[in-house]
């Protein structure tokens, strides 16, 4: 059962273009949501969070959007550089059953040429 | 650097061994967290310590354990290993154990691969 989902394993867009990476969740306990960055041979990095009270948050070139009605929130980038490029994994915290999680999605690869 | 260390870096093994992974949290942190990555999976959170005591178990198998000790680094120990575990483990550290402003960072990682 994924409660998070990143359905595009990945993307590819040109330099100076915007990037935007999309996530869903499914369960209405989630009231904080986190972007990471991944290179390869290193652990995730936090990037940018947003809180469910909020719709949108900015953080330099990232904005994350959040649509609590959908359950769906985005992380634009603007405009992307080709260092951007990485797996973004988007995750959700909650807490359920006295327990706080924090549930990762599977991850988009994203490339952005030169 | 995240300031959370893992060793080793790299584990080769065979089926049905057993290895312990090892983790050293960031200075000051007092939760640990351990994360399972599989080729085709996100990150699956397996079990959470803070302060030495176990406080969130996710989809951790019982032929996995974990503990944290007094200088809180911490230890996961995966037995009876099967072809399926071949993974990276990743730990995370915090400075809390709970609320949503509780950034956890992350090591570099442990590559298991089991023959």
């Amino acid at each position: 059962d994924q409660q998070v989902k990143q359905n595009s394993p990945s993307l590819s867009v040109q330099e100076g273009r915007i990037s935007i990476l999309n996530c869903d969740y499914t369960n209405s306990m989630f009231d904080y949501f986190l972007w990471y960055k991944k290179y390869p041979a290193e652990g995730p990095t936090f990037l940018i969070s947003i809180s469910s009270i909020k719709d949108k948050n900015e953080d330099g070139r990232f904005t994350v959007f959040l649509n609590k009605s959908a359950k769906h929130l985005s992380l634009h980038i603007v405009p992307s550089q080709p260092g951007d490029s990485a797996v973004y994994f988007c995750a959700a915290k909650g807490t359920q059953g006295g327990s706080e999680k924090l549930v990762f999605g599977k991850g988009t690869k994203l490339t952005v040429n030169p | 650097d995240s300031g959370v260390t893992q060793t080793p870096k790299h584990l080769i093994t065979a089926t049905g061994q057993r290895v312990t992974l090892r983790c050293s949290p960031r200075s000051g942190d007092l939760s640990v967290y351990w994360y399972q990555q599989s080729l085709d999976q996100g990150l699956q959170f397996l079990i959470q310590y803070y302060n030495g005591e176990e406080r969130a178990k996710g989809n951790i198998l019982e032929r996995f354990s974990a503990q944290q000790f007094p200088d809180l680094h911490s230890e996961l120990n995966l037995s009876s290993l099967e072809l399926g575990d071949s993974a990276l483990y990743f730990c995370a550290s915090s400075v809390g154990g709970t609320g949503p402003y509780n950034e956890q960072f992350f090591g570099p990682g442990t590559r298991l691969t089991v023959l």
